[in-house]
């Protein structure tokens, strides 16, 4: 079956302008989580939801990045005023259920740059 | 606090020889621990998972880890490494109480023919 579906690939944009990306997650599945790998780094957390609310948002880095998911599919994150430090692969994960021992299923990512 | 230790960010390993990635926790919960692998230009696709049953845990592709409480350890093996595995490997914890996962720094791995 499909699989966790990111749009677009790839994103390029300058400097202050407002982006948005998309997360298809598979069919059925009711979590959904958003991360961002810099170059060199491990992924990290940014956003879960549960459904169509936003569970644990702790680490969005601040109030210009912003997610949501209205009818507990698709969800897509946006960036507003983006900075050169933006710039980031930006992975969707979904996972059946939550809990932490529950096997998430990522994307190929969002390569974003910022100019 | 809280945090996944990977050490040593490229690893060479030659073909058939022993694949060995550590991956340190700090908790005092044992949380739940995967191994994730990326392929280029591929997503994150579960190698194996520990969620408190069998403590030696078997993998896709021939690899297993090893849960260790007492040394907050869950490192990751493969008896003999192939020119298929190169790829960079990532530990991932799921902390008790948290639905999201702590990500190690990763693992470039290279086997040298």
């Amino acid at each position: 079956g499909a699989g966790v579906s990111q749009t677009p690939s790839n994103k390029v944009t300058e400097k202050g302008k407002y982006v948005e990306l998309r997360c298809d997650p598979i069919s059925g599945h009711t979590a959904l989580y958003w991360y961002r790998q810099s170059l060199g780094q491990g992924p990290e957390f940014l956003i879960y939801f549960q459904g169509t609310g936003a569970a644990d948002d702790s680490g969005l880095p601040n109030d210009r990045f912003f997610a949501v998911r209205p009818e507990g599919s698709v969800s897509t994150l946006k960036i507003q005023r983006t900075e050169r430090g933006d710039s980031a692969v930006y992975l969707c994960a979904s996972s059946l259920m939550p809990g932490g021992e529950t096997e998430a299923f990522f994307g190929q990512g969002t390569r974003l740059t910022v100019v | 606090a809280q945090s996944v230790t990977q050490l040593g960010s490229h690893v060479s390993v030659s073909e058939g020889a022993l694949v060995l990635l550590r991956c340190n926790y700090s908790s005092s919960v044992p949380p739940y621990l995967f191994w994730y692998v990326q392929y280029p230009n591929q997503g994150l696709q579960l190698l194996l998972k520990y969620t408190s049953a069998a403590t030696l845990v078997k993998g896709i592709n021939g690899f297993e880890a090893e849960f260790k409480k007492s040394e907050t350890s869950f490192h990751l093996t493969k008896p003999s490494a192939h020119m298929s595995d190169a790829a960079e490997y990532f530990c991932a914890v799921s902390f008790y109480g948290n639905n999201r996962l702590a990500f190690g720094k990763g693992n470039q791995v290279v086997v040298i023919p």
